[in-house]
């Protein structure tokens, strides 16, 4: 069974400065990794996805994440944050074959600071 | 865009009452999915559903049932709230029984049992 951890629960970064958040799952073969953004009082918006090919991808809002096999991680980056990006993002991991279900990580809560 | 909408926002019941938690999407998904979301423990998989009338436990399916008549509409009960089950519920929904189609979420249902 696939899961994965999130190992940082907060994280605060200045206004400006640049961002990475870490995800690391375990599964026993090439996994699909998500990332989600969920702002207050809100559901789950989904930021990017990696299924295969190039193992950068973009997402929404100026995000990006890398997939490292070697590394079991799919972090997730942002050059230059804004207040906005304020909000918890959760990490996801769904197998390859089989029905769809996918397992969250616990979540990292990111506070910007002015 | 792919729209789930959960009935209520926020509700609050008392102990031992039969509790309806109704989510709808809108895009024909076959898979709908209902989810705990509690601090520190991330998104939790309750039941989730592939076709209508069709159900399958998820990881913590123990006090909850479910319901799937049409195939817009998957309802979480909770037979004997319990304050326990004091929570965040999500609802969410995708296209295919495959693990590369995301899931599309609800605002969420903050359920309080008192």
């Amino acid at each position: 069974a696939q899961s994965v951890t999130q190992p940082d629960i907060h994280i605060t970064v200045s206004e400006g400065a640049s961002l990475e958040l870490r995800c690391n799952y375990s599964y026993g073969a090439t996994p699909y990794l998500f990332w989600y953004v969920q702002s207050p009082g809100q559901g789950l918006q989904l930021l990017l996805k990696y299924f295969s090919g190039d193992t950068l991808v973009q997402g929404i809002k100026g995000f990006e994440a890398e997939f490292k096999r070697s590394q079991s991680s799919f972090n997730l980056r942002k050059p230059s944050v804004h207040w906005s990006d304020a909000a918890e993002y959760f990490c996801a991991v769904g197998a390859a074959t089989g029905f769809q279900k996918l397992v969250f990580g616990t979540g990292t809560r990111l506070l910007v600071s002015p | 865009d792919v729209k789930v909408t959960q009935s209520s926002r926020y509700l609050v019941k008392r102990t031992g009452e039969k509790v309806f938690l109704e989510c709808v999407q809108d895009m024909d998904h076959e898979n709908m999915f209902w989810y705990r979301q509690d601090p520190g423990l991330g998104l939790r998989l309750i039941y989730f559903s592939y076709d209508v009338k069709m159900k399958e436990k998820g990881d913590i399916p123990e006090g909850y049932s479910v319901s799937r008549e049409k195939k817009e509409r998957f309802s979480l009960i909770l037979e004997s709230a319990s304050t326990n089950q004091t929570s965040m519920y999500l609802c969410a929904s995708s296209p295919e029984k495959k693990a590369n189609q995301p899931q599309h979420f609800g605002d969420g249902t903050r359920l309080s049992i008192l």
